[in-house]
């Protein structure tokens, strides 16, 4: 398998700007995570899917993020408009049944 | 609130020595995880213990969950620059449903 497959690598957006991040879980886990990583707040949970369906995203910044899981093999997470202050590393992690994560290389987002 | 906090933030040492790295919480866990994660990559899951003071041993690594299961530690054996990462422990949040992570442990090991 080719693990979680996470695109782009690396963005650079200028303020205001609509961002979409795109994750592709492992085949056959139900399980899909939205993390943001920053050096001051380490790992934060964002969001989380089990079997497609959102179960809490009480770790979503504000209304200007969303994310989606229309299918098994493919979520996104949308910042609009984007901030300076979202700038970090977004990562997705897929599991089956929630144990042992498998995380993506991540998605650096710069906002200038 | 759940928190994990680890300790020491960073950490610099020479090839061929041993080092300790803790991980700490007010809350009881069913189980807590450790990760590595290198420059550019996402963390990668070394080993999970479950159950009071439990050992589990990964080569050179030893991981230990403390008995009120509310801390951890890993300690590592004559270190090597291979062993250079980010160190992130883990655990369930109170719903049992998705993991928080602490802050982690920079190591850096120099030959």
């Amino acid at each position: 398998d080719a693990g979680v497959i996470q695109s782009p690598r690396h963005e650079v957006t200028e303020m205001g700007q609509e961002v979409t991040l795109r994750c592709k879980p492992i085949s056959g886990h139900n399980s899909l995570f939205w993390y943001r990583q920053t050096m001051m707040r380490g790992l934060e949970l964002l969001i989380y899917f089990n079997n497609n369906v959102p179960i809490d995203d009480s770790g979503m910044p504000e209304d200007r993020f969303s994310a989606k899981m229309p299918n098994a093999s493919f979520s996104t997470l949308k910042i609009q408009p984007s901030e300076p202050r979202d700038s970090a590393v977004y990562f997705c992690a897929s599991s089956r049944n929630n144990y042992g994560y498998t995380f993506g290389s991540g998605t650096r987002l710069t906002v200038v | 609130t759940q928190l994990l906090e680890q300790s020491p933030q960073f950490l610099s040492i020479q090839e061929g020595e041993n080092l300790t790295v803790y991980c700490n919480s007010s809350s009881v866990f069913s189980s807590l995880q450790w990760y590595r994660q290198e420059p550019g990559e996402g963390p990668v899951l070394l080993v999970t213990v479950v159950t009071g003071g439990e050992v589990k041993k990964l080569k050179r690594l030893t991981f230990q969950f403390g008995d009120a299961r509310k801390d951890s530690s890993l300690h590592i054996t004559a270190a090597q620059p291979g062993d250079t990462g980010l160190y992130l422990c883990a655990g369930y949040n109170q719903a049992g449903t998705a993991l928080i992570f602490g802050k982690g442990t920079t190591l850096s090991v120099s030959s």
